[in-house]
């Protein structure tokens, strides 16, 4: 079972937009990952944020925890067509297992 | 240093054939996971092990998956007879930390098609 939904399915954009993701979750965690996987190739960790956490940066990355509301949203500033990828939260629901979500395939046109 | 290796990178077979994948995870990894992945869907975890302990197998299909990590270090998963619905990516994970999940590193993925 999967514990994360990913909102929207798929998005496109123009480069040099922003594309922000949501991910939804139903029991409390630990901590919630953002992961990137580019077609045909295993998936690459992005960016960790804990429960205590409410955002976090890495770059061009920006996320946020609310933990009130089980949601968290991931941001990508002045994308680049190498964002080009399919993009999971995965959830540490304290049983020390990451279960991710069916993920967001984002499209960046040139 | 050298990433999570998965071999094969694709596999065919028949149905009711056996398969078997390997992982070599990074070097000091004790925590290695096996997960699933099927067309357009997150992956799914099969096992996790501690070491050469397999702590969680509770989504393992056990009358036909089978996985050993012997002296905790690569780790083999095998199927066996194979079945239509099998065909997916099979990936590789380690983590330093097996307590509370931090980063995991993935392999490539081993690509099965049961035909």
């Amino acid at each position: 079972s999967q514990q994360g939904e990913e909102d929207p399915q798929a998005l496109s954009i123009q480069e040099g937009e922003n594309a922000t993701m949501n991910c939804s979750y139903k029991t409390s965690i630990n901590n919630l990952q953002w992961y990137r996987q580019n077609s045909g190739r295993g998936l690459v960790h992005l960016i960790l944020i804990r429960s205590n956490e409410r955002e976090k940066h890495s770059g061009r990355l920006r996320v946020t925890l609310d933990t009130s509301k089980k949601s968290s949203s991931l941001l990508i500033t002045a994308s680049r067509a190498a964002d080009t990828a399919s993009y999971f939260c995965a959830t540490d629901p304290n049983d020390y297992k990451l279960s991710f979500g069916a993920g967001t395939t984002v499209t960046v046109r040139a | 240093e050298a990433g999570v290796v998965q071999s094969p990178r694709y596999k065919i077979i028949e149905k009711k054939q056996p398969v078997a994948f390997w992982c070599n995870p990074i070097s000091g990894h004790n925590t290695l996971y096996w997960y699933r992945q099927n067309l357009g869907q997150g992956p799914e975890l099969l096992i996790r092990y501690e070491n050469e302990e397999a702590v969680d197998d509770s989504q393992l299909p056990k009358d036909r998956f089978s996985a050993e990590r012997l002296k905790g270090v690569d780790s083999t998963l095998k199927i066996q007879p194979a079945e239509l619905g099998d065909s997916a990516v099979y990936l590789c994970a380690s983590s330093e930390r097996g307590l509370n999940t931090g980063e995991l590193f993935f392999g490539e993925g081993s690509r099965l098609t049961v035909l």
